[in-house]
């Protein structure tokens, strides 16, 4: 069965660099799509960006300046990194899968998510 | 981006009674494949969404038949026949024809 766990710091200061790690196991990487998703605290869902099992990405452009998501095959890994965070990147950050065969927009896999504080 | 619309905001239902919420988006969903790109989630108290609804009315593995989508366009709905106590949380419809990918404010689902 798929599962998916992010890791990382749950503290980061203002203007350094957010960094997490979701790792998939029970399921290869490869052949599928892997997104970042976050939810302020309180607050509704915001998409991030995804990236394919050969490096391609494609990113919310309102994060694009400071974002970049890569992926480790040999690890079963994805990570995320947001440069120069504010406390508006306070959040709970989820990794997903996205659905397979020819409709692979949705997410029917997600991680338990992990809360990260941007505070000094 | 395309903004996504909810309505209501907030809702209370009895047990065993149908329940249901809107989503309107900014622009047409409508793919050239003739297929309605819009996905409905459900986030239950202390977790993470979980896919209810994929493209407007095809309910995700395990996803009971008391769910159901409708739609086109720019307006879509889920309907609960009946509610039951496990249904409580917050509900999300999300359009997947072009990125960014973009939710609902979410509509929260409480028990009478």
């Amino acid at each position: 069965q798929l599962q998916l766990r992010e890791s990382g710091p749950g503290l980061v200061k203002p203007s350094e660099t957010l960094s997490l790690t979701c790792t998939v196991s029970g399921d290869s990487i490869s052949s599928y799509y892997w997104s970042w998703i976050r939810q302020p605290p309180g607050r509704g869902l915001e998409w991030i960006g995804y990236i394919f099992h050969t490096g391609s990405t494609t990113y919310n452009p309102s994060l694009k300046s400071r974002l970049t998501i890569s992926v480790d095959t040999s690890k079963s890994q994805f990570s995320l990194r947001l440069r120069s965070v504010t406390a508006a990147d306070t959040a709970v950050y989820y990794c997903a899968r996205h659905h397979s065969g020819w409709y692979e927009e949705s997410f029917p896999y997600w991680g338990q998510g992990t809360l990260v504080t941007v505070s000094s | 981006d395309i903004v996504m619309t909810q309505s209501p905001l907030s809702l209370a239902v009895t047990p065993g009674e149908p329940a249901s919420i809107s989503c309107r988006s900014s622009q047409r969903l409508l793919h050239r494949n003739g297929y309605n790109y819009l996905d409905w989630y459900l986030q239950k108290p202390g977790q993470s969404p979980q896919l209810l609804i994929y493209l407007t009315s095809t309910r995700a593995s395990g996803v009971p038949d008391r769910f159901s989508g409708s739609g086109s366009g720019t307006d879509f709905t889920l309907k609960i026949s009946r509610v039951e106590a496990e249904d409580v949380g917050v509900y999300y419809c999300m359009q997947a024809l072009d990125t960014p990918y973009t939710f609902g404010q979410g509509t929260k689902l409480e028990i009478k």
